[in-house]
């Protein structure tokens, strides 16, 4: 299976432990790209990054917030210092270029604070 | 910034009839615009796309329809069938930035 790996699926974490949610792209993608959706709302633009590099962080928050994608391995989205509101669902997606290309989305990891 | 809405937060429809979703963007600078499906507890899934410089794609049932001036574009599904029950996602990018979503619309076809 060559698709957007997430894992794990679900995750719970008590208020002010750290999240770590990892995101393996598409074999030839080098743009990764991380959604939030919480409950009843749509997909929300996080962040966007190639390789080694953040692209656009606009629509992180500005604390507790965290994202990178090394040269080898998956990318990370970490949350530390959970706290309720940050139970959502968090999706991934890949590109093979920046520009008009589709997005090819994973499964999303469901992150449950309690 | 909400640059891309969808004011419809569902829609039901009788299966065989058509079903129209609607999205509207507020920037000009968006070329290209995308339509996904998400089932729950799936990631989305592209369904259908359009470039500015056209004005209709067809891709089997599905048709996505762009108004420019109007900055405004809907997906038709004729005719539709129980399995598009889903949430529909419309999304715009330029060359230049990242995609925008917009707040999606769960379409319910009854049979």
């Amino acid at each position: 299976n060559a698709g957007v790996m997430q894992n794990p699926r679900h995750l719970v974490r008590r208020r002010g432990q750290e999240a770590r949610l990892r995101c393996s792209p598409m074999k030839g993608h080098s743009h990764v790209y991380w959604y939030r959706q919480l409950p009843e709302e749509g997909l929300k633009f996080m962040v966007y990054l190639q390789k080694e590099n953040i692209i656009d962080e606009s629509g992180m928050p500005k604390e507790r917030f965290s994202a990178e994608f090394p040269k080898e391995g998956p990318s990370i989205l970490r949350i530390q210092q959970v706290v309720r509101g940050d139970s959502a669902a968090y999706f991934c997606a890949s590109s093979p270029a920046r520009g008009n290309y589709g997005y090819t989305f994973g499964s999303g990891t469901r992150l449950t604070v309690v | 910034d909400q640059q891309v809405k969808q004011n419809s937060p569902s829609l039901s429809v009788q299966e065989g009839r058509i079903s129209i979703l609607n999205c509207d963007y507020t920037n000009s600078m968006f070329d290209y615009f995308l339509w996904y499906k998400k089932y729950p507890a799936e990631g989305p899934t592209f369904l259908i796309s359009i470039s500015s410089i056209k004005d209709k794609n067809e891709d089997g049932r599905f048709t996505v329809f762009l108004n420019k001036s109007a900055k405004h574009l809907s997906l038709h599904i004729v005719p539709s069938q129980p399995g598009d029950s889903a949430v529909y996602f419309c999304a715009a990018s330029n060359n230049n930035n990242d995609m925008r979503f917009g707040a999606g619309t769960r379409l319910t076809v009854k049979p």
